[in-house]
């Protein structure tokens, strides 16, 4: 089945600092690839879609110049939480499709802690 | 904005027996939603997908069915077994939005005992 690999699994950053989060599929072409986060018992929360070639759709109140993604091909994207601060620490979870009516796979995530 | 509400928010349940989760939404207009569960501390795993054309799909002892009209899902697990426990979400595929993004509901938190 669709594999989606998410690196890292989780990383631990001092508070001014910037992290990078992979997501690659890793047996099919991901046209479109979702990034979401989630609080401790609450649901997934979209925070942008990117297109591979184009920018990074961002949803409502998520800073795009503090969260950078980049879908440089169509197998990897990657988000950047720049400068990062306490109130970033989260479970970021990726998604990539193969077209647009196709399942949804997710990596395992990435758990960040900002110190 | 599309809305998903998942209902019961936890169940806990003795292992064998037959259980249904609940999942409502809004806006009836959706390309298709899927069932997913997630263990703790990690991804989501799909479970299902139903097309916004089908009624329901099976796989194994999992039974997921659409009624769209009404706005709403529901996921039959048969015979339940302590690794059923999990959180299972579910999330439509709004048709309103043109990038086919999902809503997720808040999970029902599965707890199934020997």
């Amino acid at each position: 089945g669709a594999v989606v690999s998410q690196h890292p699994s989780w990383v631990i950053c001092k508070s001014g600092t910037s992290v990078k989060i992979e997501c690659r599929s890793l047996d099919f072409q991901a046209t479109t690839m979702f990034w979401y986060r989630q609080f401790p018992k609450q649901s997934l929360m979209l925070m942008a879609t990117s297109n591979e070639g184009s920018k990074a759709t961002y949803e409502q109140g998520v800073e795009k110049d503090k969260f950078l993604i980049n879908h440089a091909s169509l197998t990897l994207s990657t988000l950047t939480v720049t400068s990062a601060h306490p109130e970033d620490s989260s479970f970021y979870i990726c998604s990539a499709k193969e077209t647009f009516n196709s399942p949804l796979h997710f990596g395992n995530g990435t758990r960040l802690t900002v110190t | 904005k599309q809305e998903v509400t998942q209902i019961p928010a936890a169940l806990s349940v003795p292992e064998g027996e037959n259980l249904v989760l609940n999942c409502s939404f809004t806006d009836s207009a959706i390309y298709n939603l899927q069932w997913f569960r997630q263990d703790p501390g990690k991804g989501l795993t799909s479970l299902l997908l139903i097309q916004s054309s089908q009624r329901e799909q099976t796989s194994g002892r999992l039974n997921a069915s659409l009624d769209k009209s009404s706005g709403r899902s529901t996921l039959y697990i048969a015979a339940s077994q302590p690794g059923d426990s999990a959180t299972y979400l579910c999330a439509v595929a709004d048709r309103g939005s043109t990038l086919g993004r999902l809503y997720f509901g808040r999970g029902t938190q599965l707890t199934v005992w020997p």
